[in-house]
C-alpha cells in the first residue's frame, strides 16, 4: 500500500524568509508520480508541480524548487522568499503507475499549514 | 479554458437525508476523481470515472455512489446521511492520457454540513 507523510503540521515563518516542507512516500511501486497541491483558504487545491519516479531531477519554477531523492523516498518543496500569499496548505501526494484502462488515485499527505506573517 | 465547476457550492442537510453533488469537468477532460476531506481523516480518495465506468473505488461504504454521463459530467450521491459525512467534497479531471501518470486538476468543492 502506498503512504505519504508530511510531519510538520503547521510551519509558521516571517516574509522574505525560505521555508522547506518536507513529504515522504512508501510506495512497492517502481513507476510512481508525486505531486504537490496548494489548498488556500477558498478550499480549492491548486496543482504546482508533477515529478515521474525515474527523472530525479530537481525543479526550479521561479519562487519554488524541489528536491526529488529516491534513495530517501523524500520529495521536499521549498518556498524563497516567502510571501503572505504563500500561505495556505500544502499537500503532497502519490499516484502509482497504472494502464489506461485502469483506474488511478491520488493518496495525499496530511498537508502542511504555512503561515507568513508580514 | 474554464476549469472544474461543482455544484452546489455548500449544503446543509440532514441525517437520514440523501444528497447529489455535480462535476463538470475541463473541457476534454474525460475521467472525473471524486474525493472526500475532513480534518479528521484528511483527503480521501472516493472513486474514479472514465467513459461512464467507474474504474476505481476508495475504501467508502455502499452509501456514496456516483455516476459519470457521456459528456463526462459526473454526479456523486450520498444516501442516508450520517454527521460523519460532513466533509468538503472535491471534485478532479484529467484528460486520461494514461492512468497513474496523468494531473487531476480540482474543483472548489461542495462543503457539506449533516446535522
Amino acid at each position: 500500500a502506498q503512504k505519504v507523510t508530511q510531519a510538520q503540521t503547521e510551519i509558521s515563518v516571517v516574509e522574505k524568509e525560505d521555508v522547506t516542507l518536507d513529504c515522504v512516500y512508501e510506495t512497492r511501486d517502481t513507476t510512481y508520480y508525486l505531486f504537490w497541491y496548494k489548498q488556500p483558504p477558498s478550499g480549492e487545491l491548486v496543482f504546482l508541480i508533477r515529478r515521474n519516479s525515474f527523472d530525479e531531477q530537481n525543479e526550479i519554477s521561479g519562487r519554488y524548487s524541489w528536491n526529488f531523492q529516491k534513495s530517501t523516498s523524500s520529495f521536499n518543496f521549498t518556498i524563497t522568499a516567502s510571501q503572505v500569499v504563500d500561505s495556505a496548505v500544502y499537500f503532497c501526494a502519490l499516484s502509482e503507475a497504472r494502464g489506461k484502462t485502469s483506474g488511478s488515485r491520488l493518496t495525499f499527505g496530511e498537508g502542511t499549514q504555512l503561515t507568513v506573517n508580514p | 479554458k474554464a476549469g472544474v465547476t461543482q455544484t452546489p457550492r455548500y449544503l446543509i442537510k440532514t441525517r437520514g437525508q440523501q444528497v447529489t453533488l455535480s462535476c463538470s469537468p475541463i473541457s476534454g477532460h474525460r475521467s472525473v476523481s471524486w474525493y472526500q476531506q475532513t480534518p479528521g481523516q484528511g483527503l480521501q480518495f472516493l472513486f474514479e470515472y472514465f467513459s461512464e465506468t467507474q474504474r476505481n473505488k476508495g475504501n467508502f461504504p455502499g452509501r456514496f455512489s456516483g455516476r459519470q454521463f457521456s459528456n463526462s459530467r459526473s454526479e456523486m450521491n450520498v444516501s442516508t446521511l450520517e454527521l460523519g459525512d460532513s466533509a468538503l467534497y472535491l471534485c478532479a479531471s484529467s484528460p486520461r492520457v494514461a492512468g497513474g501518470s496523468d494531473t487531476q486538476y480540482f474543483g472548489p468543492g461542495t462543503r457539506l454540513t449533516v446535522l
